[in-house]
């Protein structure tokens, strides 16, 4: 089982700023880190599955990367819009041999954006 | 659209009371999981499907448990709810092969 620190726990920005927020996890035994999007009232929404050490990803506004040797990943959202306050999670799948495919997320960061 | 639809979306019970929770995917994925998740908690893994495989996480309470009759339709059941059981419960499905997983909007579960 992996533990999967989010941090911070909250915060508020200033639409049109720009924001990054971090998920660690250990780096041994580590197969994919993910990214979701948790708006209240809707289904968590998938952003990113890395894998590689070094991976970026981009979707619009919001990009991530990855550090598989220090056990950390960052997620950055540039241009902060309204919509786009939600809550932030990330889940690590470790390697286990065949058939591992289980994440533990992490308690999520919850992002609000002031008009 | 390919969805998972989970039903209903804010379920009340009383103590004790048993309840089943309901959960159902068009993306004919192989796996199928359930979650809880209490409030400003990380959702927490309670079991999973892999085809008709039942996978009980360690922790998971004998009180939780799940059937998956076919391929599209999961349940949760909760034999005998108590208060620490009132959360949100997510359903998601997923492949072997590390593509996302695919959650369904979840049912919150309140017990009087």
């Amino acid at each position: 089982i992996l533990n999967v620190e989010q941090s911070p726990q909250s915060l508020h920005v200033q639409e049109g700023d720009s924001t990054n927020f971090t998920c660690s996890f250990p780096s041994s035994n580590f197969y994919a880190l993910h990214w979701y999007r948790w708006e209240t009232a809707k289904s968590p929404e998938a952003l990113f599955v890395m894998t590689l050490n070094g991976d970026e990803k981009k979707k619009g506004r919001i990009s991530a990367t990855l550090n598989t040797k220090e056990g950390y990943s960052y997620l950055y959202i540039k241009g902060s819009q309204p919509e786009d306050s939600a809550t932030y999670l990330c889940a690590a799948r470790g390697y286990s041999g065949a058939g591992s495919y289980q994440l533990t997320f992490g308690k999520g960061t919850k992002l609000s954006v002031i008009p | 659209d390919a969805m998972v639809i989970q039903n209903p979306r804010y379920q009340v019970t009383q103590f004790g009371k048993p309840v089943t929770l309901s959960c159902s995917q068009t993306l004919n994925h192989n796996v199928m999981y359930w979650y809880q998740q209490k409030s400003s908690q990380a959702p927490k893994l309670l079991f999973h499907y892999y085809d008709k495989d039942f996978n009980n996480e360690a922790d998971t309470p004998d009180n939780f448990q799940s059937r998956r009759p076919n391929t599209s339709f999961c349940f949760l059941d909760i034999r005998s709810p108590g208060l620490g059981d009132a959360a949100m419960y997510l359903c998601a499905t997923g492949t072997v092969r590390g593509q996302p997983q695919h959650f369904g909007d979840g049912t919150r579960l309140s017990i009087l």
